[in-house]
């Protein structure tokens, strides 16, 4: 069985400021763990991915998380946030074997003031 | 990387007729897609897992009968909405999985009864 909490729904900066966006899992196996980003009627796009590699994950658009298996958590930052981040983030864990789900949490909308 | 195409990404139908939303792995083949559903402001839900050349499996409270889904080649599943009605208005968004990595997902389908 697997779950993931994103801790807020919603998270608000100003420009600038550091992004900090929450995700907490559980799994019954090491996990494959997701960042997702969604804007207005659009899919999803995949921001970084972990896969049992390095524990710190760099992403695109300036974004990393770090997979910290003591703490069950794979949260997101950027050190400064711009105008173009708001957004709906999503972080997902995955079981890795072939044909099993993606499992997403809440999400979390990011806003961020100028 | 793997492309996803979804189509359409717009659509208006009548409340009673029926819509057919596609989903393609255009580079290649998949032999697992998913297919998700968004309402506004919150997170996806898994409605289905559809295998190549055989039954779709549905997730608990998702009406097989009304959601139709066929997975008939290793690059394209379809979800029809039978019987269409306002209360299905949402966001479809399909995924497909190529063995051995990460799902890749759809631009999204907006499907509006009215």
């Amino acid at each position: 069985a697997q779950s993931v909490t994103q801790l807020g729904s919603h998270v608000s900066v100003s420009e600038g400021a550091l992004v900090l966006l929450r995700c907490n899992y559980s799994s019954s196996v090491p996990p494959y763990l997701f960042w997702y980003v969604q804007y207005p009627n659009q899919g999803l796009q995949l921001l970084l991915k972990y896969t049992s590699a390095a524990t710190l994950v760099k992403g695109i658009n300036g974004f990393e998380a770090e997979f910290k298996k003591s703490e069950t958590s794979f949260h997101l930052t950027k050190p400064s946030a711009h105008m173009s981040d708001a957004a709906e983030y999503f972080c997902a864990v995955w079981s890795g074997n072939a044909g099993n789900m993606l499992t997403f949490g809440g999400g979390t909308r990011l806003m961020v003031k100028p | 990387g793997a492309v996803v195409s979804q189509h359409p990404s717009w659509v208006i139908c009548k409340s009673g007729t029926s819509v057919k939303i596609e989903c393609r792995s255009l580079d290649f083949q998949a032999t697992t897609m998913f297919w998700y559903r968004q309402f506004p402001k919150q997170s996806l839900m898994l409605m289905a897992t559809s295998n190549e050349g055989s039954k779709a499996t549905y997730e608990q409270g998702v009406e097989k009968d009304k959601f139709l889904i066929n997975h008939a080649s290793l690059t394209l599943s379809t979800l029809t909405v039978t019987s269409a009605h306002p209360e299905d208005s949402s966001f479809y968004i399909c995924s497909a999985e190529r063995t051995g990595n990460e799902a890749f997902f759809g631009q999204g389908t907006r499907l509006t009864v009215v």
